[in-house]
């Protein structure tokens, strides 16, 4: 069975750092593409990155040169580094498995990232 | 950048068919892909590659696309089925995903 499990929000401070972990199991996460999106307080989805399975990554506009997207192998985990934080960064931040079409097929519960003094 | 353009809301009463829109330039070219959202929960893949469905996925639930409008039908609507829907493509010009501002269904 295909899950992915979220971990590493929290309440943080703007200028602050924080890493996001998603934990796989049922499949191989360096084998897929693999994604971040985010969705703030009562508003849509905004995708925030993607890694393909050959390692290729972009970003959204509003993340690049502040995100990174990452994979371990070995624990078969997609991380989300974010520095810089900004209280527009604070969002339910949810990992994805995308299909070869950029659909999302299977979703993690999402974890909360609050940004603010 | 491309940009997708929902309805904010959708109103149909139970038994009925509900349309959503999905518009974009040229978005006939893409593959679009839906997704339900209920309150509290992740977003459920219910139409991908602009027709095709998931396993799991009611045949209730439908999409097309064409020229500059991508569409998801919901026949004989259920209360169940009142949610938040989200439209996607994969822009490969820029490589970057986009969603649609997402459509609130509501089941008279």
């Amino acid at each position: 069975e295909v899950q992915l499990v979220e971990s590493g929000g929290g309440l943080i401070q703007p200028g602050a750092s924080l890493r996001l972990s998603c934990a796989a199991s049922g499949f191989t996460v360096s084998s897929n593409y693999m994604s971040w999106v985010r969705q703030a307080p009562g508003k849509g989805l905004e995708w925030v990155s993607v890694i393909y399975s050959g390692g290729r990554t972009y970003y959204a506009d509003s993340v690049k040169g502040r995100f990174t997207i990452s994979r371990d192998n070995s624990k078969n985990t997609l991380y989300l580094q974010m520095n810089s934080l900004r209280a527009e960064d604070t969002a339910v931040y949810y990992c994805a498995r995308a299909l070869s079409r950029l659909s999302f097929d299977y979703w993690g519960q999402g974890t909360l990232v609050t940004v603010s003094s | 950048s491309y940009v997708l353009t929902q309805p904010p809301s959708v109103s149909v009463a139970p038994g009925q068919t509900a349309r959503i829109t999905c518009g974009g330039n040229n978005i006939g070219s893409k593959s679009v892909h839906w997704y339900q959202q209920k309150p509290g929960q992740a977003p459920v893949l219910v139409v991908y590659d602009d027709s095709d469905r998931p396993s799991g996925i009611p045949e209730r639930f439908s999409g097309s696309n064409s020229g500059n409008t991508a569409t998801l039908t919901i026949s004989r609507v259920e209360a169940g089925d009142e949610a938040d829907f989200y439209c996607q493509v994969w822009d490969s010009s820029s490589d970057h995903v986009v969603f649609g501002g997402g459509t609130k269904l509501t089941v008279l």
